[in-house]
């Protein structure tokens, strides 16, 4: 059955760092997602993105934030200067289309900024 | 804005006891709903959706919820608890014309022998 993917599993970095999140979509998906998940709090949205361009974003994704799909299967997440309050669970996720198609989680990205 | 409420951060059941895990949803316009269950160490899993069609909605591994419009409520429950269904489960929603989905706070489930 195919799956999102992601890579590494866990991350750690040291503030002011730059980093870099790494997804594979299913292949025949055409939208993508990150959310964040704070450890102890909700699972937080923070982008998608739709025929490469972002279509949707919250206010956590401000400038320090970007994403990219570079080629025809990677989807990643930029984080340009990590700060502390960045350690957190990042999820990928992608669906075929919007509502009513499912998301598709990938396991995570465990970031830890020390 | 779009809010889901879980209540109980975490459940404890017998097994073969009734599982049951309330999601309140804040909407005048019901969204798409979604709940997801989280194996330890694992990504989100898709449990079951709602999108309108039937108030009652099937899932894997046993699980259903039903859609109540007037009690703003997507409950999820499952008759017969078993071990494995020890895990965190999220209730979600697609506000209608988002892309996003908003999660609760999730219910972690526990399973006594």
């Amino acid at each position: 059955e195919p799956e999102v993917t992601q890579t590494p599993s866990h991350q750690v970095t040291q503030m002011g760092q730059e980093v870099i999140l790494r997804c594979v979509p299913i292949s025949n998906h055409l939208y993508f997602y990150w959310y964040r998940q704070i450890l102890g709090q909700k699972v937080e949205f923070l982008v998608s993105f739709y025929n490469n361009e972002i279509s949707e974003k919250s206010e956590i994704f401000d400038d320090q934030f970007s994403v990219e799909r570079p080629d025809g299967s990677n989807f990643t997440l930029k984080i340009r200067s990590t700060k502390l309050e960045d350690s957190a669970m990042y999820f990928c996720a992608s669906s075929e289309g919007t509502a009513p198609y499912e998301q598709y989680f990938g396991p995570g990205t465990r970031l830890t900024v020390t | 804005a779009q809010s889901v409420t879980q209540l109980g951060s975490h459940v404890s059941v017998s097994e073969g006891a009734l599982v049951l895990l309330r999601c309140n949803y804040s909407s005048s316009v019901p969204p798409y709903l979604f709940w997801y269950v989280q194996y330890p160490n694992q990504g989100l899993q898709l449990l079951l959706k709602y999108t309108s069609a039937a108030t009652l909605v099937k899932g894997i591994n046993g699980f259903e919820a039903e859609f109540k419009k007037s009690e703003t409520s997507f409950h999820l429950t499952k008759p017969s608890a078993h071990m494995s269904d020890a895990a965190e489960y999220f209730c979600a929603v697609r506000p209608q014309g988002a892309q996003k989905l908003v999660f609760g706070q999730g219910t972690r489930l526990t399973i006594n022998p």
